[in-house]
């Protein structure tokens, strides 16, 4: 099974960065997505890790490590529109099937 | 390509009401995967199909619940003698088997709404 962590709520203001921390214990590994949640919508996919450090997309990068089970998405020059939650997700090295954390709900203030 | 679709959007039913949700999933898609999220919580996994073939079930999936995907398209999701703790978000979601790099992507879900 997994166990997903991610801190429950954040704020920041509009032009800031914000850091989303992810741990996880996993029996296995392929694989840590992060998705974007604006309320009453669908998750869309945002970020994809399989291999230790970071990737870069355009204002958002995320960075894992695989031996400390840990991941980051980094969120640079927030804007309004970027206040939404945020899900960390990580595939079993047996399946195709995600495991989400919680969810971080990331307020952006003017 | 128009994405996953789901539908109906919403559905209020009554406690002990059958009700039965339909997704479309991306048409080149091989997998296809039923979720359910209340608030404040992440998507919860339910089922998955590769093709027709339902691979595996959450213990989550009570017997009132069954899903089906006939011809591996489209997939339905049927819960029966509804209960207020079913009332929740159900989300579809599509992916292809490529070795496991491949993000799922998710329809706008149905809102249950039990009462």
């Amino acid at each position: 099974g997994q166990n997903i962590d991610q801190p429950t709520e954040m704020t920041a203001t509009e032009g800031a960065i914000v850091q989303i921390n992810c741990t996880y214990q996993t029996s296995g590994f392929n694989g840590l997505f992060w998705y974007q949640q604006h309320a009453g919508e669908a998750p869309t996919f945002l970020s994809y890790n399989v291999l230790d450090g970071l990737e870069e997309k355009g204002r958002f990068s995320s960075f894992l490590s695989r031996s400390k089970g840990y991941s980051y998405l980094l969120l640079k020059e927030l804007q309004m529109k970027d206040s939404a939650s945020y899900l960390c997700a990580v595939r079993d090295g047996n399946d195709y099937k995600l495991s989400f954390g919680a969810g971080t709900t990331v307020t952006v203030r003017a | 390509d128009t994405g996953v679709s789901q539908d109906p959007r919403h559905k209020i039913t009554k406690r002990g009401q059958n009700v039965t949700f339909r997704c479309d999933p991306i048409s080149e898609h091989n997998r296809l995967y039923w979720y359910r999220q209340t608030l404040g919580q992440g998507p919860e996994f339910l089922t998955y199909f590769q093709n027709e073939a339902q691979l595996e079930k959450s213990r989550l999936l009570s017997d009132r619940f069954s899903a089906e995907r006939p011809k591996g398209s489209f997939s339905t999701l049927e819960i029966q003698r509804t209960e207020q703790g079913d009332s929740a978000m159900y989300l579809c979601a599509s992916s292809w088997v490529d070795g496991g790099t491949s993000p799922l992507h998710f329809g706008n879900g149905t809102r249950l709404t039990v009462t």
